[in-house]
This record gives C-alpha cells, sequence and structure tokens, in this order.
C-alpha cells in the first residue's frame, strides 16, 4: 500500500524556522495537504495543493514541493504553532484513495 | 458555515457493528463534494476509512473495506458509518470530513467522537 514518510518530531526554538519533510512516491503527480492538530481538537488544513494556504491561515506557513518530497515550512515560530502536523496525498490518480503521513510532532523549545 | 457533527453510541462491544452518523449543517450533501469519515486511535496517527458522493458512489481504504459500509441520506443531510466486526484496534477517535472532489483533501471536519470497544 501507498505510504506518505514523516520524521516523527521537529523542535525549533521560538522565531527560528521549522521544516516538515512529507516523502512519498506519487508525490510529483498527485498533490499534498498538510493538517495541524493540537491536543483534543480536529486537524486544521493549513496548506492545500503543495502550496496554497487557505484564509485564515497565517502567512508564516508556506509550503513547497521538490520531486518526491514536500516541506511545510513555519518561519518565525511561536509556542502557538507547537502541535502535529499530517501530510496527506491520494495514492494514485483516479483511485480516490485518501493517505496520510504518520505525523510529526513540531516542539517549540 | 459548514458544519459537521457526529453522533453514535461511543463503547461497543467486541465482534459488534460501530455505526456513526455526521449530521452536516450550512451546506446541502447534495450539492457536491465528497463526505468522508477519518479515524485516530489514542495516541496515533490520523487513518482515511473511506469516502462517499451524493450520488452514492463509494471508496474505502484497502485494509478495511471488507468490514466497511458508507451509507448517504440526502433528505437528512446527513452520511453514515458502519464497521462490523470491532476489535480492540477498533477503539479510536472517529471524525467526518467533507473532500474537495478533484484533489480529494479534507477542508471542514467535525470534532471527532471516541468510540471505544469494549465488553
Amino acid at each position: 500500500s501507498y505510504e506518505l514518510t514523516q520524521p516523527p518530531s521537529v523542535s525549533v526554538s521560538p522565531g527560528q524556522t521549522a521544516r516538515i519533510t512529507c516523502s512519498g512516491d506519487a508525490l510529483p503527480k498527485q498533490y499534498a495537504y498538510w493538517y495541524q492538530q493540537k491536543p483534543g481538537q480536529a486537524p486544521v488544513l493549513v496548506i492545500y495543493k503543495d502550496s496554497e494556504r487557505p484564509s485564515g491561515i497565517p502567512e508564516r506557513f508556506s509550503g513547497s514541493s521538490s520531486g518526491t518530497t514536500v516541506t511545510l515550512t513555519i518561519s518565525g515560530v511561536q509556542a502557538e504553532d507547537e502541535a502535529d502536523y499530517y501530510c496527506q496525498s491520494a495514492d494514485s490518480s483516479g483511485t480516490y484513495h485518501a493517505v496520510f503521513g504518520g505525523g510529526t510532532q513540531l516542539t517549540v523549545l | 458555515q459548514v458544519q459537521l457533527q457526529e453522533s453514535g453510541p461511543g463503547l461497543v462491544k467486541p465482534s459488534e457493528t460501530l455505526s456513526l452518523t455526521c449530521a452536516v449543517s450550512g451546506y446541502s450533501i447534495s450539492s457536491g463534494y465528497y463526505w468522508g469519515w477519518i479515524r485516530q486511535p489514542p495516541g496515533k496517527g490520523l487513518e482515511w476509512i473511506g469516502s462517499i458522493y451524493h450520488s452514492g458512489s463509494t471508496y474505502y481504504n484497502p485494509s478495511l473495506k471488507s468490514r466497511v459500509t458508507i451509507s448517504v441520506d440526502t433528505s437528512k443531510n446527513q452520511f453514515s458509518l458502519k464497521l462490523s466486526s470491532v476489535t480492540a484496534a477498533d477503539t479510536a477517535v472517529y471524525y467526518c470530513a467533507r473532500i474537495e472532489m478533484a484533489t480529494l483533501y479534507f477542508d471542514y471536519w467535525g470534532q471527532g467522537t471516541l468510540v471505544t470497544v469494549s465488553s
């Protein structure tokens, strides 16, 4: 089955830049999406179509794509950004099957 | 404002069928989009369960396909999940969500409901 691979954890000091990667063989052909999940809450979409930001999401959140890897970048990290982040994509064109990465816990030191 | 609300039993016995409903407000299911279920075991990651279109077309996670049924009731503007032969491994928070059709991302989520499988 298709898998998306994320690092389990990333740590960064306030004000620095956090980068969370997600790798998958189909990512050159399928868009990636990123969700932020805080404890006890439902996930919230922070990036769609690799690099688009939904309304209401701070500009410090950005996304990029290169080959089989997509990256979520949080510039000027704030304490409130501490959360779990999940990438998501589709396994291949036409199957309508969604796949999530294993999630990355972002710790703000 | 699109809102989704899950409902159903919080406790299910092993080998029985888990049944949940997602009530949608602020948007008509018949107007489009896919609608789906995602679950999250305690302390673990997200797992897509399956999706449905208002026409009734369904798509299931291959790892759960033999036990899952998702249905839609457009008259009540809601959709439902049934997961049969549950075990403790099915204990999770279950979320319903709206899915953008062309690119398959989840733009609106319910708050989630914890379902525990235990005798």
